[in-house]
């Protein structure tokens, strides 16, 4: 079985320029999450899916950032215009529905990892 | 959120056991503890989870203290595959599904 697909591996932009990232979840996964991983540190969510609905944005940037999930499978993050400091890597995850926190498994892509100059 | 506090780094040599600490003396109730592990140049994989009794995987085993305060996960035989931050993650049973990462635990296995 495929695992979460992401797209591309790597991306080196100039700032002010826009970026999109792409992730493909696990077949069968509703849950949809974008996270944001900052050298040295932990995964940082951004926004999370359920299905087509964002239900949780609050970490989202919403000034130059922007994600959508229109048929409620793949899904897509931009940066409109980047500067340096979103320089990170940018990973997706998914999980089966229905779970709660407790119980719940995120399958993470293998990140984008995103250069601003 | 209950917060979790690991050792930055640790070091053990390839083909012994491993054991990772990670206190969390705020525990609630209603908290699982689960471990993440991240590969480099990769996203974090999902290791272990448990809420009270001791759990074992093909993985690895989660040690959890009696009173919930702190726990280990215990890798039998580490290898050079093993190598990788370790993250410790308290999630609330009932509540949202966000994970909340800390910087983990940066394990190297020495051959």
């Amino acid at each position: 079985e495929a695992g979460v697909v992401q797209s591309p591996r790597y991306k080196i932009i100039e700032k002010k320029q826009p970026v999109a990232f792409w992730c493909n979840p696990i077949s069968g996964h509703n849950t949809l999450y974008w996270y944001r991983q900052n050298l040295g540190q932990g995964p940082e969510l951004l926004i999370r899916y359920e299905n087509e609905e964002a239900v949780d944005d609050s970490q989202l940037p919403k000034d130059r950032f922007s994600a959508e999930r229109l048929k409620g499978v793949d899904s897509t993050l931009k940066i409109q215009p980047a500067e340096l400091g979103d320089s990170a890597v940018y990973l997706c995850a998914s999980s089966l529905p229905g779970l709660a926190g407790g119980m719940n498994i995120q399958y993470f892509g293998a990140g984008t990892r995103l250069s601003v100059l | 959120d209950a917060k979790t506090t690991q050792p930055n780094s640790m070091e053990s040599n390839e083909e012994e056991p491993v054991h990772l600490p990670c206190n969390h003396s705020t525990i609630s109730g209603t908290d699982y503890i689960h471990w993440y592990r991240q590969l480099p140049s990769q996203g974090p994989e999902y290791v272990i989870h448990g809420l009270t009794s001791n759990v074992n995987n093909r993985m690895a085993s989660l040690a959890i203290a009696e009173d919930r305060k702190s726990s280990t996960l215990i890798l039998h035989r580490a290898t050079l595959r093993d190598a990788a931050v370790y993250y410790c993650i308290l999630r609330d049973w009932g509540r949202d599904d966000k994970i909340i990462f800390g910087k983990g635990t940066r394990l190297h296995i020495l051959p």
